[in-house]
């Protein structure tokens, strides 16, 4: 059974919309991430979560806003898409911030039309 | 910023062989390394880390070794097999200015024939 649950699996959307990924994980993690990948660019660090506060971010566009309504959910809102947001963007999550290798959820790949 | 530099964009080995990556760093607090595996069309798999406080860590076929002077670290897989096939990435946790992160390198595409 996967313990990084990722919702949807593929996600199209049109520009300018707004969509919300979705990430559960049941491995009792207190630190949870987001990841992008694209063709682009190499695996991106986007957030870092820490018991449910915000602890790095290295997103510059305030169009990615995550959410953590419980310890263990982050979720990743994405407001005005662009066809440039299209990529695989990955859950991950470890015990603390130290030094873990945090396990990946399956990633949810969003095609912005 | 931080980066994390992997020098093979493609590997392509016999069966048999082995096949080595290797990826600098630029953080010199960079204390933590882990390599992923990833087959196509499917998410990271951790395979093997280490630690600054070794320059070696074997796991059965896979061994990792650091040169923290020449922040350096490089991922040996032994006696190659198929399955061996897919991307591998390598890591750096940095502490920058940035924050405390897992930085990535590119990947590279390991080709095992048989």
């Amino acid at each position: 059974d996967p313990k990084i649950i990722q919702k949807p699996k593929y996600l199209v959307a049109v520009t300018g919309s707004e969509k919300i990924l979705i990430c559960e994980q049941y491995l009792g993690h207190n630190a949870m991430y987001w990841y992008r990948q694209s063709a682009k660019k190499p695996l991106e660090f986007m957030f870092s979560y820490s018991y449910q506060k915000l602890m790095d971010n290295q997103t510059a566009s305030s169009r990615f806003q995550p959410q953590s309504s419980k310890k263990n959910h982050l979720d990743l809102q994405i407001t005005a898409l662009k066809p440039d947001d299209s990529a695989t963007y990955f859950c991950a999550s470890s015990r603390d911030r130290a030094n873990q290798a945090p396990l990946f959820g399956e990633g949810t790949r969003l095609s912005v039309l | 910023g931080e980066k994390v530099e992997q020098h093979e964009s493609t590997l392509s080995v016999r069966e048999g062989d082995s096949a080595v990556i290797n990826c600098t760093y630029t953080d010199t607090a960079s204390s933590y390394f882990p390599w992923y595996k990833q087959e196509a069309g499917k998410s990271l798999h951790f395979v093997i880390d280490i630690r600054s406080n070794v320059d070696r860590k074997q796991s059965q076929r896979l061994i990792v070794l650091l040169d923290k002077k020449a922040k350096r670290f490089s991922l040996h897989i032994t006696a190659t097999q198929p399955e061996d096939s897919a991307i591998y990435f390598c890591a750096a946790r940095s502490y920058g200015s940035s924050g405390n992160k897992l930085i990535f390198g590119i990947g590279t595409l390991l080709s095992v024939k048989p």
